[in-house]
């Protein structure tokens, strides 16, 4: 195991509610992602960061947000969850570019 | 924004086919990856291609990396039932740190 954690593996959600899906790490790695996953659409990049507190957008970034307070923990939070972010999330963490992208889990979203 | 695009989207043959992916953009890239993702799972890493033109072998598994940097291929020779699953190619921006996905293609292999 890469020491990735994704917390939580599932939940289900109103619309309009806050949701906060943590990506945890062992490996002190600098690179971390937040990617959905959706049938048909492979892995679309939401979020990146290349280290505590550098953050930047993704392809699909629209009512989403991140934080990395430190370097271990990337959150990604969904201010208003809508049903069309009802998805797979996986977290992916890296220690330079061009290396491999160890992944976690995942956490499915249901937002009813 | 970068768009990588894979084709087949969906794949089935009968064992010991071979069969070619293929992943492709208009941008340039300084590396590109191959994955493949177990159901209920991450994606997990088969191989990197960094230089133009290269090519690498992971058995019966041949990955390439067009000369421009901007597509790749993986052929499988001989499929067997065990190679069934999603393949995903992933493409390194050549400025930044970013790390793109195509959508995937669906891999099933009959015996």
């Amino acid at each position: 195991d890469a020491g990735i954690t994704q917390s939580p593996r599932h939940k289900v959600t109103e619309t309009g509610t806050p949701v906060t899906l943590r990506c945890h790490q062992t490996e002190n790695h600098r690179y971390m992602y937040w990617y959905r996953q959706d049938p048909g659409h492979g892995l679309r990049l939401i979020h990146y960061s290349y280290g505590v507190k550098d953050t930047d957008k993704g392809e699909v970034s629209d009512g989403y947000s991140v934080s990395r307070s430190k370097t271990e923990d990337f959150l990604l939070t969904l201010e208003s969850a809508t049903s069309s972010q009802t998805s797979v999330y996986f977290c992916a963490i890296r220690t330079f570019i061009n290396t491999e992208a160890f992944f976690g889990q995942g956490t499915r979203l249901t937002v009813v | 924004t970068q768009l990588l695009e894979q084709s087949p989207q969906f794949l089935s043959i009968q064992e010991g086919e071979n069969l070619t992916v293929y992943c492709n953009s208009s941008s340039v890239f300084s590396s590109l990856q191959w994955y493949r993702q177990e159901p209920g799972e991450g994606p997990v890493l088969l191989v990197t291609v960094v230089t133009g033109g290269e090519v690498k072998k992971l058995k019966r598994l041949t990955f390439q990396f067009g000369d421009a940097r901007k597509d790749s291929s993986l052929h499988i020779t001989a499929a067997q039932p065990g190679d069934t699953g999603l393949y995903l190619c992933a493409g390194e921006s050549e400025y930044g740190n970013k790390l793109v996905f195509g959508a995937g293609t669906i891999l099933r292999v009959k015996s």
